[in-house]
């Protein structure tokens, strides 16, 4: 079965720190995706990204950016320069193409705080 | 831009009421999904459709039914509502791989 654990439940930083929100995930499958969604106070979870286990490539996009190791089986989201309008609980799931390919597997999420 | 609306943000409902909670997208997608999201839990897959008319179960089923008699909507129904049924209900849809789904804001029930 898959899985995925965000150990972090909850981090606060200061304005302009560096966080990285962690992600394990557990899977039979070689081929699976990735994902990091933002669900901000408003409650509507925004996609950020997606990433397949053929694609070990690090991202970044603007302040963000994805670190995705195999070998550790993670995939981390680091936020440079941390701004108030990160803070939100942000999602790490996965999805594997076997069994019921639809379905996406949620982490418990990671509650970020960012402090003026 | 993906469209995904949901019929209420907040709900209050009596023990035992049927409730209803409604999902329209705009993309003519064909998957859809119903997830409740609680403290700590992250978010846990009631019922998905992959089609009109088709639905499959998810991880927690039970208390709840799905309809899907149109392609762009999918409806949740609690038949006679509990108290652990109060939670957050959110509602997406995507298409075919790589499977990313996208989210309706939510609708916060409460049963009292």
């Amino acid at each position: 079965a898959q899985k995925v654990t965000q150990a972090q439940t909850e981090i606060s930083v200061v304005e302009k720190e560096d966080v990285t929100l962690d992600c394990v995930y557990e899977t039979r499958d070689t081929t699976y995706y990735l994902f990091w969604y933002k669900q901000p106070p408003s409650g509507e979870l925004v996609f950020l990204i997606r990433r397949n286990s053929f694609d070990e490539q690090n991202e970044i996009s603007g302040r963000y950016s994805w670190n995705f190791q195999k070998s550790t089986s993670s995939f981390n989201f680091t936020i440079t320069a941390s701004q108030v309008v990160d803070s939100a609980v942000y999602f790490c799931a996965l999805s594997e193409p076997s069994g019921s390919a639809r379905q996406l597997t949620f982490g418990s999420g990671t509650q970020l705080t960012v402090l003026p | 831009d993906v469209k995904v609306t949901q019929s209420s943000r907040y709900l209050v409902k009596r023990t035992g009421e049927k409730v209803f909670l409604e999902c329209v997208q705009d993309m003519d997608h064909e998957n859809m999904f119903w997830y409740r999201q609680d403290p700590g839990l992250g978010l846990r897959l009631i019922y998905f459709s992959y089609d009109v008319k088709m639905k499959e179960k998810g991880d927690i089923p039970e208390g709840y039914s799905v309809s899907r008699e149109k392609k762009e909507r999918f409806s949740l129904i609690l038949e006679s509502a509990s108290t652990n049924q109060t939670s957050m209900y959110l509602c997406a849809e995507g298409q075919g791989a790589p499977y990313e789904q996208y989210f309706g804001p939510g609708t916060r029930l409460t049963v009292t």
